[in-house]
């Protein structure tokens, strides 16, 4: 199975930008990435999700080397709302043939945001 | 609304009394999975399924069983609960497609004293 791998904890000042890595050194070429966050106990939020180019929406940009082993989660202007726990997900073929893949997620980067 | 619905929130039970945490999901879903969540450990996956009547073991299956004979439904039985499993629980659904979204459920907070 595809892996990832993330920094235990991160820390970000208020109102600067968030750069949060994933390395997915064995992904293969047609799984995607998926960001996704925690906050508190409450159920992951998606964030954002790519391939190969890089993404951007209302939340973050998605950033997704050449090689696509490894990518980085972008919050451009980090608040306090932002503190939570960031999740680097790979959608994993199991059966190539059929469609059918496993979500395997990383353990987690937690994000303190501070004033 | 497209939702993850799981009941109940909150579970406090005994050793060894069976209990069943329900997940149902109103998106039409092919993709439902179960994840467990304790401190310093994230998310393990414990069982997923892929359509009705097609499961897998995830990580961590032990100690749990599932089911899933409609495509909405995918409950978590816990046969013989332990202590070991007092865990914050999360169902999940998505289509299959590499291109979709994963939806989770607000969680389950089981306590097994």
């Amino acid at each position: 199975d595809a892996k990832t791998t993330q920094p235990t904890s991160m820390d970000c000042a208020e109102g600067r930008a968030a750069n949060l890595p994933c390395n997915h050194s064995t992904i293969s070429g047609n799984e995607y990435v998926y960001w996704y966050r925690q906050i508190h106990s409450q159920g992951p939020q998606y964030i954002i999700h790519g391939l190969k180019n890089n993404e951007t929406n209302e939340m973050a940009s998605l950033i997704i080397t050449e090689d696509r082993k490894s990518s980085t989660l972008i919050l451009p202007h980090a608040t306090l709302r932002d503190t939570a726990v960031y999740y680097c997900i790979v959608r994993v073929a199991i059966y190539r043939n059929t469609g059918f893949q496993k979500l395997v997620f990383g353990t987690g980067t937690r994000l303190l945001v501070s004033p | 609304e497209a939702q993850v619905t799981q009941n109940p929130r909150y579970l406090i039970t005994v050793t060894g009394k069976k209990l069943t945490v329900t997940c149902s999901q109103n998106m039409n879903h092919e993709y439902m999975s179960w994840y467990r969540q304790d401190p310093g450990l994230g998310l393990r996956q414990i069982y997923y399924s892929m359509n009705v009547e097609v499961t897998d073991k995830g990580d961590v299956p032990e100690g749990y069983k599932v089911s899933r004979k409609e495509k909405r439904n995918f409950p978590l039985i816990l046969e013989s609960p332990s202590p070991n499993q007092t865990s914050l629980y999360f169902c999940a659904s998505t289509r299959q497609g590499a291109n979709e979204k994963l939806f989770f459920g607000s969680g389950t907070q089981l306590s097994v004293l």
